[in-house]
């Protein structure tokens, strides 16, 4: 079956402007997490999105937002962007039922390599 | 919050030789432990992980270990192989509550060296 897609998979970008970033999850995955990886700060976790809502929230600023639409697949926007926002974004997908034995283990996809300029 | 410490930044062993890489993790409540490989300019993937009513897992070459009283669980390679040269991360998680928010471990660095 296919796996998690993300697009693009590279894009640069000035401060200031915005940026989508969209992921498709495996078929019948109804969680979509998403994560910033930078060499200093390591997998950092910015919101995860189940069934349309969102469940859980990181510590990033209101500037970075997401959501997810009826067919589980997610974007997430970040605004008035910041030289340090640069970094790879990776999402990832799991069935998430919690409670269900392996409904948490996590797919990624290869991610979208944001520069900010 | 949960914070996950991980050591060593880098590891550098012979090929054959065996490799291990330690995690803290300060939540007790967490029950989660998830390790993952990072192949250079490739995506995280799963390798192995534990929950916490289990000791010790293992498959194949990889085994992890989780002491729940002393919060830390270790990554155990044995047999190295070129092939295994990769970042590690190591996660942890409640399940329950923290569903996919997995706090990481800043990565160790795997050299393995034919």
């Amino acid at each position: 079956k296919a796996g998690v897609t993300q697009t693009p998979r590279y894009l640069i970008k000035t401060r200031g402007q915005q940026v989508t970033l969209s992921c498709s999850p495996i078929s019948g995955h109804r969680s979509v997490s998403w994560y910033q990886q930078t060499p200093g700060q390591g997998l950092q976790f910015l919101f995860e999105y189940f069934s349309e809502t969102q469940r859980n929230k990181g510590n990033f600023p209101g500037r970075f937002s997401g959501r997810q639409f009826s067919n589980s697949r997610s974007e997430m926007n970040v605004s008035t962007l910041e030289l340090g926002d640069s970094a790879l974004y990776l999402c990832a997908s799991s069935l998430g039922d919690r409670g269900i034995s392996g409904a948490n283990v996590l797919t990624f996809g290869a991610g979208s390599r944001l520069t900010v300029l | 919050g949960e914070n996950v410490e991980q050591h060593p930044s880098t590891l550098s062993v012979q090929e054959g030789d065996s490799a291990v890489i330690k995690c803290t993790y300060s939540d007790s409540a967490s029950n989660y432990f998830p390790w993952y490989k990072q192949e250079l300019g490739k995506r995280p993937q799963l390798i192995i992980d534990i929950r916490s009513n289990v000791g010790e897992k293992k498959d194949q070459r990889i085994a992890v270990t989780l002491n729940k009283t002393a919060k830390h669980f270790s990554l155990h390679i044995t047999e190295t192989q070129p092939e295994d040269s990769a970042v590690y991360f190591c996660a942890a998680s409640m399940i329950e509550t923290s569903g996919s928010r997995l706090t990481f471990g800043e990565g160790t660095q795997l050299t393995v060296n034919p």
